[in-house]
């Protein structure tokens, strides 16, 4: 089964600074991956996803990802934090056995330090 | 446009009580799926529909049973809640399933079971 491990389950970062959160996959065939944003007491909002094609994604507040095949890795970055970017934030592998479900990693809180 | 709702926010039951979650969507979706997220475990597929009329097990579906007696509706219920299923449950939808198309959430029902 597929699986999902995202390193750290808290980062912070002072604001104007690069984002760097981590997620790792396990898979035999080639997924589909995801980021997903969840600002408090909310339902989660899609960031990202990678399906097919160009291996740099980027997605919705200036973030983006990109797939390395090698290292079976989908690090989610952006360039210069706002405050505004202090969430949970998820990363999610599809179910490559054709049933519909997507596997999710443990989460990660930003937190941005102003 | 409400996008997706779920009712209610918040409760409270006691052991062997049992409840029914409402989810809706205004956004005439084929699939519609229940999540429940615990601290530490990401989100979990409790179960899923692809269609009025169906339902679907998913990762942790034991406990739950759900019905999807109309389009825009999908129902989680409860019959005899355990201490276990105290969680927060998010529900989902998206019209192509998640290999092409984003699912969009709800805000969630926090449930504690004592």
């Amino acid at each position: 089964a597929q699986s999902v491990t995202q390193l750290g389950s808290h980062v912070s970062v002072s604001e104007g600074a690069l984002v760097l959160l981590r997620c790792n996959y396990s898979s035999s065939v080639p997924p589909y991956l995801f980021w997903y944003v969840q600002y408090p007491n909310q339902g989660l909002q899609l960031l990202l996803k990678y399906t097919t094609g160009a291996t740099l994604v980027k997605g919705i507040n200036g973030f983006e990802a990109e797939f390395k095949k090698s290292e079976t890795s989908f690090h989610l970055t952006k360039p210069s934090a706002h405050m505004s970017d202090a969430a949970e934030y998820f990363c999610a592998v599809s179910d490559q056995t054709g049933a519909n479900n997507l596997f999710f990693g443990t989460g990660t809180r930003l937190t941005v330090i102003p | 446009n409400a996008g997706v709702t779920q009712t209610p926010k918040f409760r409270v039951l006691k052991t062997g009580q049992s409840m029914t979650l409402l989810c809706a969507q205004d956004m005439n979706h084929e699939y519609m799926y229940w999540y429940r997220q615990d601290p530490g475990m990401g989100l979990r597929l409790i179960h899923y529909s692809v269609g009025e009329g169906t339902t679907a097990k998913g990762e942790v579906p034991d406990g739950y049973n759900v019905s999807r007696l109309k389009k825009q509706n999908f129902l989680l219920g409860l019959e005899s809640a355990a201490p276990s299923q105290t969680s927060v449950y998010f529900c989902a939808s998206n019209q192509q399933g998640w290999r092409t198309d984003t699912q969009y959430f709800g805000p969630g029902t926090r449930l504690t079971v004592l």
